[in-house]
């Protein structure tokens, strides 16, 4: 089974500085992409970034990349010019190929604090 | 506007009393899903659907009930609820049940005393 990994449970950054937010993740499959959602105090869950694991190129989202690792299952974001809307808890999540009933498997996830 | 549209947002109500939490899209998606948000145990997923009248379980799905007989609705429908329901309910749809990122309505806060 594909398991998903944050194990910094809060990281406090300052403002306009930058932050690395950790992930890991097991998996068998060789095919699946990967996510990073935002949760701000509001509950809402919001798409940060993705990544497919085919492509060896590095996403990037305006103020937010990812450090794609496929042989260490590594996918680290990081957030540049932090603000203070950035302060929300932050999810990695996997998705495959569809075998595990279509399933997003969620870390525990990073609650970021930013500090003015 | 693309979303997923849930609701309501808040509801408390008491145990046994049945209740249904609509789930709406508009992007034509295929693949529905319910998660609860719990705290400590993050996000798990209650039912899913990867296209109309085609529904299994999740990783939870004891107290829970859906239907998908239109393919942009998606009622969570609790028979009997309990207060080990309590919780934060997610639904949310993607393109496809593989790959595509999950989009998610805004979620809806269930107490059930």
């Amino acid at each position: 089974a594909q398991t998903v990994t944050q194990s910094q449970p809060e990281m406090s950054v300052q403002e306009a500085e930058t932050v690395t937010l950790s992930c890991t993740y097991d998996t068998s499959e060789s095919d699946y992409y990967l996510f990073w959602y935002k949760q701000p105090p509001s509950r809402q869950m919001i798409l940060v970034i993705r990544q497919e694991a085919y492509k060896q190129q590095n996403a990037t989202e305006n103020r937010f990349s990812v450090n794609f690792q496929k042989a260490a299952k590594s996918f680290s974001l990081k957030i540049s010019d932090s603000q203070l809307g950035d302060a929300a808890m932050y999810f990695c999540a996997y998705r495959g190929d569809g075998g595990s009933q279509g399933n997003l498997i969620f870390g525990k996830g990073t609650k970021l604090s930013v500090k003015p | 506007e693309a979303q997923v549209t849930q609701n309501p947002r808040y509801l408390i109500t008491v145990t046994g009393k049945k209740l249904t939490v609509t789930c709406s899209q508009n992007m034509n998606h295929e693949y529905m899903s319910w998660y609860r948000q719990d705290p400590g145990l993050g996000l798990r997923q209650i039912y899913y659907s990867m296209n109309v009248e085609v529904t299994d379980k999740g990783d939870v799905p004891e107290g829970y009930k859906v239907s998908r007989k239109e393919k942009r609705n998606f009622p969570l429908i609790l028979e009997s609820p309990s207060p080990n329901q309590t919780s934060l309910y997610f639904c949310a749809s993607s393109l496809t049940g593989n790959h595509s990122p999950l989009h998610f309505g805004n979620g809806t806060r269930l107490t059930v005393t």
